[in-house]
């Protein structure tokens, strides 16, 4: 089954302590993107990536990194999580991050940081 | 960052009323997409518009590419109990990059 697959699904941790949570594609597609979902928001862009080793920032980069090293895999890193970054987050994944491609989502990871 | 303007942000309505939603903005996108979100899910590909003045029917959902390319809407015939969901509208700006702007939701919630 094609599917774009994040973990872990919630996590609640602290101030400073660096997490990582995951993505995975199995679809070879070659565009991957992060977003964060806030109430009154909407999803807005942390980062995307056209490609293996390309990545860019999207609206709302600061405080966060990511990297591509495998076509399947975009982990989200946050080095020292801060409250302002308790959010629900997504991952999205098109075949070439074309016009006529739209992004397929995975299931959301909510985050919560104290 | 820019965000779309959709609403409305909420609506209630009785099973079998027809919905409409819409979304516009200051700046021109080559594509318009609708997502559907449920709880604890991600959002789902309803219909994508590619061209201006393109109208797209996916079964009761029939969603519009606005002429000038800054507005589009949705509209949800015969509403059924399972078509409670947030819907997003999303653009693709016109600037290489699949950059993805998202509306602030519609909230549909349905009375039986």
């Amino acid at each position: 089954e094609a599917q774009v697959t994040q973990n872990p699904r919630y996590l609640i941790t602290v101030t400073g302590k660096k997490l990582t949570v995951t993505c995975s594609q199995n679809m070879n597609h070659e565009y991957m993107s992060w977003y964060r979902q806030d109430p009154g928001l909407g999803l807005r862009q942390i980062y995307y990536s056209m490609n293996v080793e390309v990545t860019d920032k999207g609206d709302v980069p600061e405080g966060y990194k990511v990297s591509r090293k495998e076509k399947r895999n975009f982990p989200l890193i946050l080095e020292s999580p801060s409250p302002n970054q308790t959010s629900l987050y997504f991952c999205a994944s098109s075949w070439d991050g074309g016009d006529n491609q739209p992004q397929h989502f995975g299931d959301g990871t909510r985050l919560s940081i104290l | 960052g820019q965000q779309l303007n959709q609403s409305p942000q909420s609506m209630f309505i009785q099973e079998g009323e027809d919905v409409s939603m819409n979304c516009t903005s200051s700046s021109i996108f080559n594509t318009w997409l609708w997502y559907k979100q449920e709880p604890g899910e991600g959002p789902v590909l309803l219909i994508a518009l590619y061209k201006a003045g393109e109208l797209t029917s996916n079964g009761r959902l029939t969603a519009q590419f606005g002429i000038t390319r800054k507005d589009s809407f949705l509209n949800i015939s015969a509403s059924i109990p399972s078509d409670v969901g947030i819907y997003f509208c999303a653009g693709l700006r016109p600037q290489g990059a699949q950059k993805l702007v998202f509306g602030q939701g519609t909230r549909l919630t349905i009375n039986p």
